[in-house]
């Protein structure tokens, strides 16, 4: 099974800021990870595919990199719907997993 | 719209069975592979299981241990969970989730989920 970690836990952030969001595979996943977007009560939202290409109707503040083992969610400017939690996840192999998230929340 | 609902879930003792259901309506259903995605309570997402376009193939995951089954009805637009020897560890918020064409499990459309109890 592929192991994703993603650091921080979480992320205390002011509006405006920029945020960096990581993600680590245990094994390289290629392009297959995605980013999701969890605000409480809600069922998560598709941020990114493949890494890096932006789900229908998502800002271009949100951009994905990374291929492989390493890859990274950047929030350009937050504002004060980002404040979430979010999750990458691969399909790289039949087993799919997330990672654990990371909490982006308002200092 | 396009749109995913559950239902079906409840309270149920350890060692029962439940079937989860996920109704899907504005777009080809047919047309997308589909899956089961678990939230227990204050914990992160967790993969259950997918299913293909035509049903023909399924898989799971290891904590499944042959105890559910994942199958669709495509003229009906509808997708199902039996879910079997149920433990405590099996509480949670269930998902219904369409993959996103083109990819083997990106998931584009969610359902709010079915929330499904394990308790004696």
């Amino acid at each position: 099974e592929i192991v994703l970690t993603q650091s921080p836990g979480t992320l205390s952030l002011s509006p405006g800021e920029r945020a960096i969001l990581s993600c680590r595979a245990s094994q390289s996943v290629s392009s297959h990870l995605a980013w999701y977007q969890q605000k409480a009560g809600q069922a998560p939202r598709l941020l990114i595919s493949g890494a890096s290409n932006r789900a229908t109707g998502i800002p271009d503040r949100f951009t994905g990199s990374g291929y492989g083992t390493d890859f990274t969610l950047t929030i350009t400017r937050l504002e004060p719907e980002d404040f979430a939690v979010y999750y990458c996840q691969q399909d790289d192999r039949l087993h799919r997993t997330f990672g654990q998230g990371t909490k982006v929340e308002i200092k | 719209e396009v749109q995913l609902v559950e239902s079906g879930g409840g309270v149920v003792r350890p060692g029962g069975s439940l079937r989860v259901s996920c109704a899907a309506s504005g777009f080809t259903f047919e047309d997308h592979g589909m899956s089961w995605v678990r939230q227990a309570p204050g914990k992160g997402l967790e993969w259950v299981c997918g299913i293909n376009r035509d049903g023909s193939s399924t898989n799971y995951a290891d904590f499944v241990k042959g105890r559910f089954t994942v199958y669709r009805d495509n003229a009906k637009s509808s997708l199902y969970l039996q879910m079997n020897s149920l433990t405590a560890e099996d509480t949670a918020l269930y998902h219904c989730a369409r993959v996103l064409r083109g990819t083997e499990a990106t998931w584009d459309v969610w359902g709010q989920g079915t929330t499904v109890t394990v308790s004696s």
